[in-house]
């Protein structure tokens, strides 16, 4: 079967760093996507990432590593705006997004 | 431009209903579809239109159906309502044209079946 990890809730402090991890085992892979959901609102697109590597979009950075099955949302300088729902989704071979059940960031002043 | 709106925002519905929830994109994109998300799961993907006139099943599609008549819309219809029906429906759609292909939500369709 198709299955994306992720933490179910993290706790981190205003100003600081915090990563959020993604594992996934999907049948194929075309891409993994990081959107950010706000209590009671849509969904919104953060990151795309389909190569290796590191993908720098200001204070947000999302990494990929195929081989490991394993992606990471790095939020830094954390704001209180950020205390959100990230969603992590893999696009799979039949280019359905495969989605995680997200991990609730609080954050504390 | 608006985006992709949904409607109603939310209903509560009495179990056997017929029930249909509207969305509407003004982006031009072909993709459409249709999602519920419910506590604890990611989003779980009902049905799906690649192009106007086509429609597909997706992981959850039993109970429901849809119809894409032209680019712009893509109801989603409840034959009979039932309380597992419970959920919070997301619209969304996509441009194949663009590099990433990525998703964009409607504000969403908060139902409650009773």
């Amino acid at each position: 079967g198709q299955n994306i990890d992720q933490p179910t809730e993290m706790t981190a402090t205003e100003g600081a760093i915090v990563q959020i991890n993604c594992t996934y085992q999907t049948s194929g892979f075309n891409g993994l996507f990081w959107y950010q959901q706000h209590a009671g609102e849509a969904p919104t697109f953060l990151s795309y990432n389909v190569l290796d590597g590191l993908e720098e979009k200001g204070r947000f950075s999302s990494f990929l590593s195929r081989s490991k099955g394993y992606s990471y949302l790095l939020l830094k300088e954390l704001q209180m705006k950020d205390s959100a729902s990230y969603l992590c989704a893999v696009r799979d071979s039949n280019y359905q997004l495969i989605w995680g059940a997200g991990t609730k960031l609080i954050i504390k002043p | 431009i608006a985006g992709i709106t949904q409607a109603p925002t939310s209903q509560i519905l009495a179990a056997g209903r017929r029930m249909t929830l509207r969305c509407t994109q003004d982006m031009r994109h072909n993709a459409m579809y249709w999602y519920r998300q419910d506590l604890g799961l990611g989003l779980r993907l009902i049905h799906y239109s690649n192009t106007a006139g086509t429609t597909g099943k997706g992981e959850v599609p039993d109970g429901y159906s849809v119809s894409r008549a032209n680019t712009d819309d893509f109801p989603l219809t409840l034959a009979s309502a039932v309380p597992s029906q419970t959920s919070v429906y997301f619209c969304a759609s996509s441009d194949e044209q663009g590099a990433t292909d990525t998703q964009y939500f409607g504000p969403g369709t908060r139902l409650t079946v009773l």
